[in-house]
């Protein structure tokens, strides 16, 4: 159980243009959803909190308007890219909390993004 | 404000050496927890421990330890008798407030163990 996914697993696009990246869980229903980002040998670091139904909270220096993130249902959030940069490159991580098991933090394979 | 300090930032082992990951953390919480990953090359973090504050006990799984001192601030991590497979980057990671707020992690430790 506590299965979570990302789709795509990895995505190219040209510069100036919008990504969108889901992160699901399968089999549990996330009131919690973070974002985080992972630069080349880099540590993760917490982008958003996103809250179903509410609007996300986002870390110090990450850009609201650049980093959209919906979390329209209890298994469903999304973090749209806009306009994306080649220094937006990076490897996207989501992660899912389950009411049931409010200790955890059940992590998505990941989406690597490379911006051209 | 929480931190989590991984000063060894690669270690290179042969097959079969122990090692063992430091980790020391920095929090003004008295309930927090703090967890190892492994983050192998394709790059999905694998949760390996989750030990809250209040259980100083240390905990063996298998080949996997983690020595959890207070006093020190510090949970590290050991790996006994190396495996090709183990070679990886491991994430030491701290929440506060009871474990439902965001994790704070390490910079991290890029073991290779070669055969």
């Amino acid at each position: 159980g506590a299965v979570v996914s990302q789709h795509p697993s990895w995505v190219i696009c040209k510069s100036g243009t919008s990504v969108k990246i889901e992160c699901r869980s399968l089999d549990f229903q996330a009131t919690t959803m973070f974002w985080y980002r992972q630069f080349p040998k880099q540590s993760l670091m917490l982008m958003a909190t996103s809250n179903e139904g509410s609007k996300a909270t986002y870390e110090q220096g990450v850009e609201k308007d650049k980093f959209l993130i919906n979390h329209a249902s209890l298994t469903l959030s999304t973090l749209t890219v806009t306009s994306a940069h080649p220094e937006d490159s990076s490897f996207y991580i989501c992660s899912a909390r389950s009411p049931s098991r409010p200790n955890e933090q059940f992590f998505g394979p990941g989406t690597r993004l490379t911006v051209l | 404000a929480q931190k989590v300090t991984q000063a060894q930032t690669e270690i290179s082992v042969v097959e079969k050496e122990d090692v063992t990951l430091d980790c020391v953390y920095e929090t003004r919480d008295t309930t927090y927890y703090l967890f190892w990953y492994k983050q192998p090359p394709s790059g999905e973090l694998v949760f390996l421990i989750r030990r809250n504050s209040f259980d100083e006990q240390n905990e063996i799984s298998g080949r996997y330890s983690w020595n959890f001192q207070k006093s020190t601030s510090s949970f590290n991590f050991t790996i006994t008798a190396s495996q090709v497979v183990d070679s990886a980057v491991y994430f030491c990671a701290l929440s506060e407030g009871g474990g439902s707020e965001k994790l704070v992690f390490g910079k991290g430790m890029k073991l290779t163990v070669n055969p």
